[in-house]
C-alpha cells in the first residue's frame, strides 16, 4: 500500500498558485518525498523531491513540515497545461504510488 | 545522458496468449528497475522492482513474472494472459547506488489490450 494520502481532486484558477497537500505520517529515516505528475496517456513526469528542507526548482516548490509528516507542492502560477494527476510518494526501493490528486486548472 | 526504451508502444493479445515486454536503460550502470501497471482510470500499481541482476521483488505475483538477465534490461512476462491484464504498463529506472535520493524516470509505456 502507498504510504501517502492525498485529496482526490482540486481545482485552481489559471494564474493562481496551486497548493497540493500530502500526508505521509509514517515516513521514516532517510526516506525522501517525491512528487510526480501524469498527464493523460503519458508516463509520470518527475517534478521535485526533498528530505527535510524546502526545495524549489523551475517547475515548483516543495514545503515539508518540520516533523516531516506532511508536505505541500506549490505550482506558483498554474496554467491550463498543469492540469494533471499529481502523485506524492515516499520510499526506498519500493516506490508505491497512491491514487494521487487530480488537479484541474480552470480559465 | 540516460535514456529508457520500452516497447512495443501498443499491443493487442488474445486471452491465454503469452506476453513479453522489454525495457532497456542506457547511459547508467546498476540502476534500480521497476514495472508498473495502470488499469483504465486507476493509479499506478507497482508490479516488480529489481536492485540488481537476478534480484526481483514481486508485489503482485499472480500470472506475471519479471526477469533481469542483464544489468540494464528488465523483462515482464506472462505465460497466459487474462482479460484483467489489460492496462498501461510502465517501466522505470532510478540510480541504484543512492536510490533513496534518486527520482524515477519512466519510459513511454506499453498499452496492452487483452481480447
Amino acid at each position: 500500500d502507498a504510504k501517502t494520502t492525498q485529496p482526490p481532486s482540486m481545482d485552481c484558477a489559471e494564474g493562481r498558485a496551486a497548493n497540493l497537500p500530502c500526508n505521509h505520517s509514517t515516513i521514516s529515516g532517510n526516506e525522501y518525498v517525491y512528487w510526480y505528475r501524469q498527464i493523460h496517456s503519458q508516463g509520470p513526469q518527475y517534478i521535485i523531491h526533498g528530505l527535510k528542507n524546502n526545495e524549489t526548482n523551475e517547475m515548483a516548490s516543495l514545503i515539508i513540515t518540520e516533523d516531516r509528516k506532511s508536505s505541500t507542492l506549490i505550482l506558483p502560477h498554474a496554467t491550463l497545461r498543469d492540469t494533471a494527476v499529481y502523485y506524492c510518494i515516499v520510499g526506498y526501493n519500493d516506490m508505491r504510488f497512491g491514487a494521487g490528486t487530480r488537479l484541474t486548472v480552470k480559465p | 545522458s540516460q535514456t529508457i526504451h520500452q516497447w512495443p508502444a501498443t499491443l493487442v493479445q488474445p486471452v491465454g496468449s503469452p506476453l513479453s515486454l522489454e525495457c532497456t536503460v542506457e547511459g547508467t550502470s546498476n540502476p534500480n528497475l521497476y514495472w508498473y501497471r495502470q488499469a483504465a482510470g486507476r493509479g499506478l500499481q507497482l508490479l516488480f522492482y529489481s536492485v540488481g541482476i537476478g534480484q526481483i521483488s514481486s508485489e503482485v505475483p499472480q500470472n506475471l513474472s519479471a526477469s533481469r538477465p542483464q544489468d540494464r534490461q528488465f523483462i515482464l512476462s506472462s505465460k497466459k494472459l487474462l482479460l484483467s491484464d489489460s492496462g498501461f504498463y510502465l517501466c522505470a529506472w532510478s540510480a541504484g547506488t543512492y536510490s533513496y535520493n534518486s527520482p524515477l524516470h519512466f519510459g513511454n509505456g506499453t498499452r496492452l489490450t487483452v481480447t
